[in-house]
């Protein structure tokens, strides 16, 4: 069975500063995917970052990048540069096929 | 395109009663899921379908139902609601496969409370 952990249930950034939120996940597939969602005070989920299971290098998108270390199954979201809309629920995710199995979240406070 | 739309945003249903959570997408999307998001919890898969006329259980699908007549709609039935029901109903929709990086677009969520 496959299985997401994401030990931070909160944390509290200075605006401007560098971020890590915590994903380690198990599974004995092979070929899988890794997700990260956004999930703002108005609920709804907006798509982050991806990371393929065979690919060499860590993935980016703008101020996101996705620690990939597949020997320790860890999958870390770093945030750049924290603006206040950053502030939201962050969750991680794996997927093979057509199915997502989601961590609980990390809560993330930008404080000014 | 509106992406994946949800109806109604908001409901309380009595226990016992029965409703169906609407879901559409306009993106051509082969594949659809329904998530519930309880509180302070991460999404937990309901089902899924990966074209119209097949439907599959995820991990949760005990006291709901789904049908596929069309590749635009998919929508959830709830037969006898009960307390546990109360939830955030989330319905999303891909392309294809996951683990080709095709992200899930998700609905804005259906809020739904069994009193």
């Amino acid at each position: 069975a496959q299985k997401i952990t994401q030990t931070q249930p909160g944390m509290f950034v200075q605006e401007k500063e560098a971020v890590t939120l915590d994903c380690t996940y198990d599974t004995s597939d092979q070929s899988y995917g890794l997700f990260w969602y956004k999930q703002p005070s108005s609920g709804e989920m907006i798509f982050l970052i991806y990371q393929g299971s065979y690919d060499e290098q860590n993935a980016t998108e703008g101020r996101y990048s996705l620690n990939f270390q597949k020997a320790r199954k860890s999958a870390n979201l770093v945030i750049s540069a924290s603006q206040l809309g950053d502030s939201a629920m962050y969750f991680c995710a794996m997927g093979r096929a057509q199915k997502l199995v989601f961590g609980q979240g990390t809560r993330l406070t930008i404080n000014p | 395109n509106a992406g994946v739309t949800q109806t109604p945003k908001f409901r309380i249903l009595k226990i016992g009663q029965s409703m169906t959570l609407q879901c559409t997408q306009d993106m051509n999307h082969n594949y659809m899921y329904w998530y519930r998001q309880d509180p302070g919890m991460g999404l937990k898969l309901i089902y899924y379908s990966v074209g119209a006329g097949i439907t599959d259980k995820g991990e949760v699908p005990n006291g709901y139902n789904v049908s596929r007549s069309t590749t635009e709609d998919f929508p959830l039935r709830l037969e006898l609601a009960a307390p546990s029901q109360t939830s955030v109903y989330f319905c999303a929709s891909s392309y294809s496969r996951l683990a080709q990086n095709n992200e899930q677009f998700f609905g804005p969520g259906t809020r739904l409370t069994v009193l």
